[in-house]
C-alpha cells in the first residue's frame, strides 16, 4: 500500500532540473508532497486533488495522473535550499493515507 | 505556540521500561496522526484520530503500542515494555480535516526515542 518513489536519490548542481515520481498500486483521491530537511519535521509543499485541482505555495510544480495512479514533482532551476528528502503521500479509498519511500535530493554548488 | 508541539524532544530509556510521548496539536485541528521514522527511513503510519470517531489503529506494530486523545486535543502515545527496535523518531501531525483534504498536515519536531 505504500507508494513507491523514484529515484531513491539524486544529486544536482544548482540550476539543474529534477523530477521525482510517486506511484501507487491503488486508485488515488489525492496526493501530497512534503520535503524534510535533515533533523527537521516534514514540511508541506503541495496537494493535488482528484479532478486536477492543485494547491501549493512553493516554486515547485507537480502533476497527478489519476488513470496511472501516479504523481510527479518537478523542481526546476534547483537551489541549494531544495536539498532534503521528498515524500509523497497518497490517499486512497477507505480513508487510507501512506507516505512514500522517500527521495533524497542533494543540490551542490 | 501556533504549531504542533511534542514532548519530550529526546527520551533515553532502558529496555523493558514504559514511555509516554505527548503531542499538542494546532488548536481547531480535528485530525491528529502519529508516525514513526527510523534512521534514514520513511514515515511509518501508526495511528490517527479524527474528531469523535474511533481511532484507526491499523498501523500500530504491536499491542505494546497504544494512544489516546483526550478532549479532542492533546494525544499521548504509550509504548510499554520498550524494545531496542522501538528506537526511532516519533512524529505527530495535525490537520484541519482528515488527511488534509483541502490543505496540509502540520508536523511537530518529533520525539527521538532511544532504547538502550
Amino acid at each position: 500500500q505504500q507508494p513507491v518513489q523514484s529515484p531513491q536519490a539524486v544529486i544536482l548542481r544548482e540550476g539543474e532540473d529534477a523530477v521525482i515520481n510517486c506511484s501507487s498500486s491503488k486508485a488515488l483521491y489525492s496526493v501530497h508532497w512534503y520535503r524534510q530537511k535533515h533533523g527537521e519535521a516534514p514540511v508541506f509543499l503541495m496537494i493535488l486533488l482528484k479532478g486536477g485541482e492543485q494547491k501549493g505555495h512553493e516554486k515547485i510544480s507537480a502533476s497527478f495522473n489519476e488513470k496511472k495512479q501516479q504523481s510527479s514533482l518537478y523542481l526546476t532551476a534547483s537551489q541549494l535550499s531544495y536539498s532534503g528528502t521528498y515524500f509523497c503521500g497518497t490517499e486512497n479509498a477507505g480513508n487510507q493515507f501512506y507516505f512514500g519511500t522517500g527521495t533524497s535530493l542533494t543540490v551542490i554548488p | 505556540g501556533a504549531g504542533v508541539s511534542q514532548s519530550p524532544s529526546n527520551k533515553v530509556t532502558e529496555k523493558g521500561k514504559d514511555v509516554e510521548l505527548r503531542c499538542d496539536p494546532i488548536s481547531g485541528h480535528t485530525a491528529l496522526y502519529w508516525y514513526r521514522q527510523s534512521l534514514g527511513q520513511g514515515l511509518e503510519f501508526l495511528i490517527y484520530f479524527q474528531g469523535n470517531s474511533a481511532p484507526d489503529k491499523s498501523g500500530l506494530p504491536s499491542d505494546r503500542f497504544s494512544a489516546e486523545r483526550t478532549g479532542g486535543s492533546v494525544s499521548t502515545l504509550t509504548i510499554q515494555r520498550t524494545q531496542q527496535e522501538d528506537s526511532a523518531v516519533y512524529l505527530c501531525a495535525s490537520s484541519l480535516e482528515l488527511w488534509g483534504n483541502t490543505g496540509e498536515l502540520f508536523f511537530g519536531e518529533g520525539s527521538r526515542l532511544t532504547v538502550l
